[in-house]
């Protein structure tokens, strides 16, 4: 069983597109998580929600909008995709949030604006 | 704030040799420190935490890390590299603030294993 999915694992577009990339966990946490990977291998937090509610929100452009329609999931849309947002994009959860616990990550999924 | 360096960016053993990744962190409290491994084009998969219970952890796969508070450092060792331990390594610290919890990443030690 997949503790963490997303979908899809690859994704190619063309500037000034809007795409979602979907990001499911079965582990009963209450607390998701969206980092950013660029092409340095360089991972960053994008944002996390606890509960469906929004705790972090670090410098993001606001071209892009977490989504949390329950605490299984945590989606996130882009719009107007720029040659930048190039990355692979992880999801995580974990449960609960706090400094001493663990966060399970997602397959990642490999965003490609041409 | 929370951070961590990892002083290598690229370590290569052969197979059958220790393994060494360095990482020296810096916490203005009592720190929450993790090693991540991300094998090429998969996730991120965890070897082993420091939560303060003890100051020498066992991880998976026979990896294990010391912290050692006076040297501000948590590198991981394993005593003989497999071919299957090829990957990027993440040394990471849990920075806790009101607005919740992140895990911070280092750079990322890429570790080459030769036959």
């Amino acid at each position: 069983d997949t503790a963490v999915s997303q979908t899809p694992k690859y994704l190619v577009t063309q500037m000034g597109n809007d795409k979602s990339i979907k990001c499911e966990q079965n582990l009963g946490h209450d607390t998701m998580y969206w980092y950013k990977q660029d092409s340095k291998k360089f991972l960053k937090i994008m944002f996390s929600y606890n509960n469906k509610e929004l705790i972090i929100n670090e410098t993001v452009p606001n071209r892009f909008s977490p989504k949390s329609p329950d605490k299984a999931h945590l989606n996130l849309h882009i719009n107007s995709l720029e040659l930048g947002d190039s990355a692979v994009y992880f999801c995580a959860s974990s449960q609960p949030s706090g400094r001493f616990v663990e966060q399970y990550f997602g397959p990642g999924t490999r965003l490609t604006v041409t | 704030a929370q951070s961590v360096t990892q002083l290598d960016s690229h370590v290569s053993v052969s197979e059958g040799t220790p393994v060494l990744l360095r990482c020296n962190y810096s916490s203005s409290y009592s720190p929450s420190l993790f090693w991540y491994v991300q094998h090429p084009n998969k996730g991120l998969q965890l070897l082993l935490k420091y939560t303060s219970a003890a100051t020498l952890v066992k991880g998976i796969n026979g990896f294990e890390a010391e912290f050692k508070k006076s040297e501000t450092s948590f590198h991981l060792t394993k005593p003989s590299a497999h071919m299957s331990d090829a990957a990027e390594y993440f040394c990471v610290v849990s920075a806790l603030n009101q607005a919740g919890t992140a895990l911070i990443f280092g750079k990322g030690t890429t570790l080459s294993v030769s036959s």
